[in-house]
């Protein structure tokens, strides 16, 4: 079943304490992103990868980190977590085919920093 | 920057109404728009998708359409269920073929639907 997996599914935390969520998809997708949802937010961009080992930012980067070392996963680590990055975490991939291009994602991660 | 806006912010409605949810985008400059569903502890699923040369997508008891002119798209769902209960997103994507952030996706804030039965 082509999917989109993360782990963990909840998480809680102290301020401080270097945490990593793991992302992997199964479709041989080039691209990768990190969105967190907050109420009233919407869902914004963190941070998102074009294919292996390049990675960029997105539109809320500060205070994360991404890895591309291989193509079907996209960790994102928060080395500092603070209580400004509580939130709900989605990953997504994607693959542009035909001009076409459609998003899959996660079941996401509620991540708590107390 | 682009802004994607949706009304009602949350909408409840008696079992077997035929309802619509409103998605609004400042720019018109868009590849596609896609509606998603989002249930409580779940990812996002998406339920049509339109590209910006067409009118309309249909799947089921779901019609979306867009006016890209206007920068409007509405859902349309007939004969809502329990079942349909969730909150729907819209998003616009922006050329594909553009490079990094510029194939990011722009979401609202969503609609929360109840529908009761």
């Amino acid at each position: 079943e082509a999917q989109v997996t993360q782990n963990p599914r909840y998480l809680i935390t102290v301020t401080g304490k270097k945490l990593t969520v793991t992302c992997s998809q199964n479709m041989n997708h080039e691209y990768m992103s990190w969105y967190r949802q907050d109420p009233g937010l919407g869902l914004r961009q963190i941070y998102y990868s074009m294919n292996v080992e390049v990675t960029d930012k997105g539109d809320v980067p500060e205070g994360y980190k991404v890895s591309r070392k291989e193509k079907r996963n996209f960790p994102l680590i928060l080395e500092s977590p603070s209580p400004n990055q509580t939130s709900l975490y989605f990953c997504a991939s994607s693959y542009l085919a035909g001009g076409q291009e459609t998003q899959y994602f996660g079941p996401g991660t509620r991540l708590l920093v107390l | 920057k682009q802004e994607v806006t949706q009304i009602p912010a949350a909408l409840s409605v008696p079992e077997g109404e035929n309802l619509v949810l409103n998605c609004s985008f400042t720019d018109s400059a868009i590849y596609n728009l896609q509606w998603f569903r989002q249930d409580p502890g779940k990812g996002l699923t998406s339920l049509l998708l339109i590209q910006s040369s067409q009118r309309e997508q249909t799947s089921g008891r779901l019609n979306a359409s867009l006016d890209k002119s206007s920068g409007r798209s509405t859902l349309y769902i007939a004969a809502s269920q329990p079942g349909d209960s969730a909150t729907y997103l819209c998003a616009v994507s922006p050329n594909p073929f553009s490079s990094g952030s510029a194939r990011q996706l722009t979401f609202g804030s969503g609609t929360q639907l109840t529908v009761l039965p």
